[in-house]
């Protein structure tokens, strides 16, 4: 079936360096992803979204891109913090609601 | 405003028992969604229901899985006859329409014994 995947399934930083998580998805259909972060032993949290018709939007802190030429997804986190630590899924709406996560990329941040 | 609620956290259940998984989505939310997760791996979609129906279960197994999103109380995910295999932590979403974000509860890791 079809899913979405991850570049780097691992990254290390260096606290207060900017971050990369890329995803590539694989329906070109899909309209609507999300990143989400899962610290240890919890449930998903909420980042930031991104629907189609757009190709950038700012968070606090971090930025999603969308490319659709190519199907890539990526989040950037500035000034990484210990506490961004965490397993980054992305997720993408596909048509008919169904919404499919990625393997998910951990991030280390290195004091 | 409470988040989703998922109870219990912790299930401890033998080969061949059932396992009642309960999750409360947030106020105002119709839809809710249930996931699989295993130890380092993604989230499995498992089924999408609204109120009194399943909109999608393409990806729960066909035998021995259930699910219910009642008109009055939580939605209920069943595994009847669990097997090992079946040991996970499995996460509950509720978004108020399909088209929006979910919002996840702490989930409930099952262990089968």
């Amino acid at each position: 079936g079809e899913s979405v995947g991850l570049h780097l399934p691992t990254l290390s930083v260096q606290e207060g360096d900017n971050s990369i998580i890329n995803c590539a998805y694989s329906n070109s259909a899909s309209d609507y992803f999300i990143w989400y972060k899962q610290e240890s032993g919890k449930g998903p949290q909420f980042i930031i979204d991104i629907r189609s018709n757009m190709d950038k939007r700012q968070g606090q802190r971090v930025t999603v891109l969308l490319n659709k030429t190519v199907k890539h997804l990526s989040l950037q986190i500035a000034a990484t913090q210990p506490g961004d630590s965490a397993v980054y899924f992305c997720a993408e709406k596909l048509p008919g609601n169904d919404m499919r996560f990625g393997a998910g990329t951990r991030l280390t941040v290195k004091p | 405003n409470a988040g989703v609620m998922q109870n219990p956290r912790h299930l401890v259940r033998r080969r061949g028992q059932e396992a009642r998984l309960r999750c409360s989505p947030m106020k105002g939310h119709s839809h809710v969604y249930w996931y699989r997760q295993l130890p380092e791996e993604g989230l499995k979609f498992m089924v999408y229901l609204q109120k009194e129906n399943i909109i999608d279960e393409s990806g729960m197994p066909k035998e021995r899985f259930s699910a219910e999103f009642p008109k009055e109380g939580p939605s209920i995910l069943r595994i009847q006859q669990v097997v090992r295999g079946d040991s996970a932590a499995y996460f509950c979403a509720s978004s108020p329409d399909p088209g929006y974000e979910q919002y996840f509860g702490p989930g409930t890791r099952l262990t089968v014994t």
